[in-house]
């Protein structure tokens, strides 16, 4: 069976500085993930996704992650935060195929001035 | 185009009472999904649709029905309503399996006392 496991539940960061939110995933075969971003009170939208090609994807807002299979990772990073981006963070993974996408337990990112 | 709808954004039920949440999308799209968002356990898969009559369920289906007569609309049945379905509800689509993105609504903020 899939997992998603984000590491932190709450990240803070200075304006500025680089963010880093983790994400690790279970699968037996490479899925297809995907970062999503809810701003508070609204519902989730997409940041970025990997499917297939290249490892690097980019995302909106400046956000980027790299999908790096030995590791079962896909870190989602941007070089500067802003306050902007103070939000939830949800990495995703759904199965090569199939339908069912599996959410992590999100991270909350706090940005300080 | 609206792009997902949910009604209503706010609900108060007592234990043991029914009601439906609406969710209906302008997009055409196929793939229509419920989740619930809980405090620190993400999103989780509560029933989803990959067309209109077919439905199946998800991570956590029980207490919740649900019917997709239409290609537009996927409405959540709750039957006898629990404290421990207090929870956000959203409704998401997608036009086409796991590889592509979910387009979310605004969300429905369910209390059952």
């Amino acid at each position: 069976a899939q997992s998603v496991t984000q590491l932190g539940s709450h990240v803070s960061v200075s304006e500025g500085a680089l963010v880093l939110l983790r994400c690790n995933y279970s699968s037996s075969v490479p899925p297809y993930l995907f970062w999503y971003v809810q701003y508070p009170n609204q519902g989730l939208q997409l940041l970025l996704k990997y499917t297939t090609g290249a490892t690097l994807v980019k995302g909106i807002n400046g956000f980027e992650a790299e999908f790096k299979k030995s590791e079962t990772s896909f870190h989602l990073t941007k070089p500067s935060a802003h306050m902007s981006d103070a939000a939830e963070y949800f990495c995703a993974v759904s199965p090569t195929g199939g339908f069912k996408t599996i959410f992590g337990a999100g991270t909350r990112l706090f940005v300080k001035a | 185009n609206a792009g997902v709808t949910q009604t209503p954004k706010f609900q108060v039920l007592k234990t043991g009472q029914s009601m439906t949440l609406q969710c209906a999308q302008d997009m055409n799209h196929e793939y229509m999904s419920w989740y619930r968002q809980d405090p620190g356990m993400g999103l989780r898969l509560i029933h989803y649709s990959v067309g209109a009559g077919i439905t199946d369920q998800g991570e956590v289906p029980n207490g919740y029905n649900v019917s997709r007569s239409t290609t537009e609309d996927f409405p959540l049945r709750l039957l006898s309503a629990a404290p421990s379905q207090t929870s956000v509800y959203f409704c998401a689509s997608s036009q086409g399996t796991s590889s592509y993105e979910q387009y979310f609504g605004p969300g429905t903020r369910l209390t059952v006392t």
